[in-house]
């Protein structure tokens, strides 16, 4: 089973400022890394599929990076409805979540 | 355009079984794609159930295989979820999903395990 820890649990940053989250897999999962934002009241949004490819209509201002156990999500210029839960995703072998990281822009 | 509507009872009794059915319209459940359950307990995050690929195989949470079944019926274009032996650690929002680029979720279902 493939487990996926999520580092910060929370980050605290201000609008303009640039974002780094991170994703490590407990075994090998290639390319097969998805990010979704989630807000709540809504549903989780796709940001990022195959670790580096942007969902339609995400805006350019969200990258992902990363292979084999090592994944990041950089949001380059924070803007406040950015303040959500980042989640990633593996999709090697069934569908497991990360434990999020909270964003809060200040 | 591709729409998931979660169905079901939003009371369970504890050890009962939960039933839930996502009917998708816009696009044909065999024809492509993962279709999945996920669930988000209050105040926790979220946690992936089980995954029915097109072609008809099944994928389970290893931590919830025991309990859990999903199934399909593609004249109604439909996906169903089964967890038997609920507690009250089973509440949760319940969400089906298309899983893959774009993704497709339902507005999710509150489900509560209690007597």
């Amino acid at each position: 089973e493939v487990v996926l820890t999520q580092s910060p649990a929370t980050l605290s940053l201000s609008p303009g400022e640039r974002a780094t989250l991170s994703c490590r897999a407990s075994q090998s999962i290639h390319t097969y890394l998805a990010w979704y934002q989630h807000r709540p009241g809504q549903t989780p949004g796709l940001l990022i599929y195959d670790a580096s490819k942007r969902a339609p209509g995400i805006p350019a201002r969200f990258s992902g990076s990363g292979s084999g156990t090592d994944f990041t999500l950089t949001i380059s210029s924070l803007e406040p409805e950015d303040s959500a839960i980042y989640y990633c995703q593996q999709r090697n072998n069934w569908h497991t979540f990360g434990q999020g990281t909270r964003l809060e822009i200040k | 355009q591709v729409q998931l509507q979660e169905s079901g009872p939003g009371l369970v009794k504890p050890s009962d079984t939960l039933s839930l059915t996502c009917t998708v319209s816009g696009f044909s459940i065999s024809s492509g794609y993962y279709w999945g359950w996920i669930r988000q307990p209050p105040g926790k995050g979220l946690e992936w159930i089980a995954s029915l690929y097109y072609t008809g195989s099944r994928y389970y949470n290893p931590s919830l295989e025991s309990r859990v079944d999903i199934s399909r019926d593609t004249s109604k274009n439909q996906f169903s979820l089964r967890v038997s032996s609920v507690t009250a650690a089973d509440t949760a929002v319940y969400l089906c999903a298309r899983i893959g680029s774009p993704d497709y979720w339902g507005q999710g279902t509150l489900v509560t395990i209690s007597s």
